[in-house]
């Protein structure tokens, strides 16, 4: 069965270091996302992603955070400058089109040290 | 905001039928309810999903009230791999924005031996 892969599981990183996480979606699915988990608190919608463009993002994705599409087949999460309050998991999802349900990926733990 | 309420906890002895309540009342026409469960920290994994009528697949039933103001997932014969947090969304269909996936606390169920 198809499934969304996410490398690498975890990634230790000091404050001010830039991190780039990485997704490989299902390959047919057309929209991708990031959601992160702080440790203990909700799932938090970060970016959605569509025909190699940004169609939704929340107060959480400033000017620090980009995604990327660089070839047919990853979805990058770029974080220039990480702080400490970036630590938590990051998901990535994809589904087929949006009405559909979304796949999640294992997730990739950042920490900031 | 999260637009479902859900009980924090719930307990369920394997091999029983384990109901999970949704409040959802402030629910639109063109909104679905979802379900979703995250098994300790893993990636949330997609369950079932419905517009008003009842839905049934492989993993779970799903029943929605006919004023479409609360729902129940019901897991028919539960495992102990079935103790998970079971997360409750209402999200709007179709293309357009809105297609993020806003999360609650859920409902931390365990199935006990």
């Amino acid at each position: 069965e198809p499934e969304v892969t996410q490398t690498p599981s975890h990634q230790v990183t000091q404050m001010g270091q830039e991190v780039i996480l990485r997704c490989v979606p299902i390959s047919n699915h057309l929209y991708f996302y990031w959601y992160r988990q702080i440790l203990g608190q909700k799932v938090e919608f970060l970016v959605s992603f569509y025909n190699n463009e940004i169609s939704e993002k929340s107060e959480i994705f400033d000017d620090q955070f980009s995604v990327e599409r660089p070839d047919g087949s990853n979805f990058t999460l770029k974080i220039r400058s990480t702080k400490l309050e970036d630590s938590a998991m990051y998901f990535c999802a994809s589904s087929e089109w949006t009405a559909n349900e979304q796949f999640f990926g294992p997730g990739t733990r950042l920490t900031v040290l | 905001d999260a637009k479902t309420t859900q009980p924090p906890s719930m307990d369920c002895a394997e091999g029983r039928a384990a109901n999970l309540p949704c409040n959802h009342s402030t629910i639109s026409g063109n909104e679905y309810v979802y379900w979703y469960r995250q098994i300790h920290s893993q990636g949330p994994q997609y369950i079932i999903h419905g517009l008003k009528n009842n839905e049934t697949n492989e993993m779970a039933s799903l029943i929605i009230t006919e004023d479409r103001k609360s729902s129940t997932l019901i897991l028919p014969h539960a495992t102990l791999r079935d103790t998970a947090v079971y997360y409750c969304i209402v999200r709007v269909a179709g293309v357009g924005n809105n297609r993020k996936l806003i999360w609650g606390l859920g409902t931390s169920l365990a199935v006990n031996p």
